[in-house]
């Protein structure tokens, strides 16, 4: 049962453009909502969380928007660099006890210089 | 500061023997998870470590699988009588004190089961 649905699959964004990655998930119980960057070879890297307290949260160029209601939440990247080229994830946990992380299945992220 | 390491990166075996993965921590991290990543999905949630008890082992896909952390540091993954299906990168990841810090997450161990 996929918990967590994530598109695009793949986005191919012009440098300096807004890349733009959403998430659905199902259970509501889950009250952590975490993305990771991930480059070929390398594991999985936390770039920002957020908690359904609050709708929208951001971090350099990188933002959170969350929709507790539609149960969805997206990243957007503003101001692509060719360095952003990788593959992103989204995650939901509950946070009682521990992050038991469900993961997307993943957005590969390429900007063209 | 050192990461979480995983050794070896890369490990090919024949259907039906068995392998050891070995994750260590970042220092002083007491709690540690395994995943596992197939191509082309994300990471999928084995087992979860609290020092040196397997506190959620939910995960595991059956008895073939058995994870250990004896000094509640280095853990083990141990996998019996590997399936091609079990092919995978096995990711490690700890977090400090408790379960709901940030997972650093290792680089991983590609398994190719032939």
């Amino acid at each position: 049962q996929q918990q967590v649905k994530q598109s695009p699959q793949s986005l191919i964004v012009q440098k300096g453009g807004i890349s733009i990655i959403n998430c659905a998930y199902e259970n509501t119980a889950f009250d952590y909502f975490p993305w990771y960057q991930q480059f070929p070879g390398k594991g999985p890297a936390l770039l920002i969380a957020i908690r359904p307290d609050v709708s929208e949260k951001k971090e350099g160029r990188f933002t959170i928007s969350f929709n507790k209601s539609a149960k969805q939440f997206s990243l957007h990247i503003m101001d692509s660099q060719p360095g952003d080229s990788a593959t992103y994830f989204c995650a939901a946990s509950m946070l009682d006890g521990f992050q038991k992380l469900v993961f997307g299945t993943g957005t590969r992220l390429l900007v063209s210089p | 500061g050192a990461g979480v390491s995983q050794t070896p990166s890369n490990k090919v075996t024949e259907k039906g023997k068995y392998v050891e993965l070995r994750c260590d921590p970042i220092s002083g991290h007491t709690a540690l998870y395994w995943y596992r990543q197939s191509l082309g999905q994300g990471p999928e949630f084995l087992i979860y470590f609290q020092g040196t008890g397997a506190a959620d082992d939910s995960g595991l896909p059956n008895d073939r699988f058995f994870a250990v952390r004896p000094e509640g540091s280095v853990s083990t993954l141990k996998i019996q009588r590997t399936e091609r299906g079990d092919s995978a990168v096995y990711l490690c990841a700890s977090s400090a004190l408790s379960g709901s810090d940030t997972q650093y997450f290792g680089p991983g161990t590609r398994l190719t089961v032939l």
